[in-house]
Order: C-alpha cells, then structure tokens, then sequence
C-alpha cells in the first residue's frame, strides 16, 4: 500500500475565496483521482489526475471550479475555487495500487468549511 | 455503466452477533468490487476486494464478502460483530475500462449495541 498525506487537514474559509489542497505520496504512481464527501454523503470522482496530461472532470464538475495540477508522480493540487458554503465537504485524493491497478488507496482527507 | 446499490443505509447488532451488509452491483462486464470501511473522522480503509479471483473473499478483521454473479450481489459479512466495528462501509466497483474509476455506493452504517 501506499503512504497518502494530505495538507490542510482542515480549514475554514471564507465565501469568495480559494483553496489549494495539496497530496502528497511516498511512492510513484501514474493515477491519481480526487474525490468530494459531503456532509453525510458517500464519495463522489471529481476528477482523474494522470502525470503529464490534463486532468479529466466527471459530469458536474468544471476545471474553472477545481483546477487539478499533477507536476510529477507523488503529488497533486486540487484548488476549490470562489468557494460557497456548498462547497463544505471532505475532500479526499487518492492512488492506485503499483501492483494491482484496480485498488485505491485513499488519504486521510481535507476537512472544508465555508462560511 | 457502473453502480452499486447498498440496501441498507442503517445497520444495528448486538456485539457478538452476525454482521451482514447488503450490496448490489451492476456492471456492463466482469467488475472489480470492494468494501471499505470509514471510522469516524478517520480516512477511508481498505477491508477486502474481488477482482475476479475466488468468489468468496477474505478480507481483514475477520470480514468477508462472496461474490454471486447471478444475483448481482457482494454482501459483506462477519461471524461476531465487535465494538470496533462500528463505522460506516461502502462499497465500490471499479471500472476497469475506465482508468479503474471508483463508484461509491450510498454507504452503511454500522452500529454495534454492547
């Protein structure tokens, strides 16, 4: 498995603003994805982050609203941007496994308040 | 396309007890299923996966879950519920096709009563 880190562990912002959550791996890895957790709420994809490439959106989200950088194989950005009180939510990235593609492993999450 | 169903948002047993959560899935081809657990305020930990290997499936903690193809099902379950397991689990399949995109079923709660 892999070591997943995620900065912040939590923030509370204002309306308007951005955040930039950052993900950090011990190990290098081609797929990165990046999910959303509502309050109460299972995960939802917001985005496939592959190195090299752009990152792919699922339906719903934009890359005006979360821009996804990947500059190498241990790490990724998602910025939550001109954020809204809808945008409260755990946000969480994750990685495939090197040996066994199919499994993610996930970080410990990025707690968002928006006020 | 990919989805899971978990039947049961809430769960409730007795410490000691059987443990069975329900999933459904559906799948346009042969899928990669899992079950992760989430205590709270903790990130989310991978109990057990099927990837088209042995149906049924030995995971940690004592959980397993058996494959059945034709009902569509990946229940999870355990012989003695302990206080510990009390979290909410989800269940997922895999894309494979897809760049091994995750679909999260709607989750369960699990309690477990002393």
């Amino acid at each position: 498995s892999a070591v997943i880190s995620q900065k912040p562990s939590r923030d509370i912002c204002q309306r308007g603003t951005s955040l930039t959550i950052q993900c950090q791996v011990d190990s290098q890895v081609t797929m990165m994805f990046w999910y959303r957790q509502q309050p109460g709420q299972s995960l939802t994809l917001i985005a496939t982050a592959n190195q090299g490439s752009e990152a792919t959106y699922e339906s719903g989200f934009v890359i005006d609203k979360f821009p996804i950088s990947r500059p190498n194989l241990t790490f990724s950005t998602l910025t939550v941007s001109n954020m809204s009180p809808e945008d409260s939510s755990i946000y969480l990235c994750s990685v495939e496994d090197r040996a066994s593609k199919e499994t993610q492993y996930f970080g410990p999450g990025t707690r968002l308040l928006v006020l | 396309a990919q989805s899971v169903t978990q039947l049961d948002s809430h769960v409730s047993v007795s410490e000691g007890t059987p443990v069975l959560l329900r999933c459904n899935y559906s799948s346009s081809y042969s899928p990669s299923l899992f079950w992760y657990v989430q205590h709270p305020n903790k990130g989310l930990q991978l109990l057990l996966k099927y990837t088209s290997a042995a149906t049924l499936v030995k995971g940690i903690n004592g959980f397993e879950a058996e494959f059945k193809k034709s009902e569509t099902s990946f229940h999870l379950t355990k012989p003695s519920a302990h206080m510990s397991d009390a979290a909410e689990y989800f269940c997922v399949v895999s894309d494979t096709r897809n760049f091994n995109k995750f679909y999260f079923g709607s989750g369960t709660k699990l309690n477990v009563k002393p």
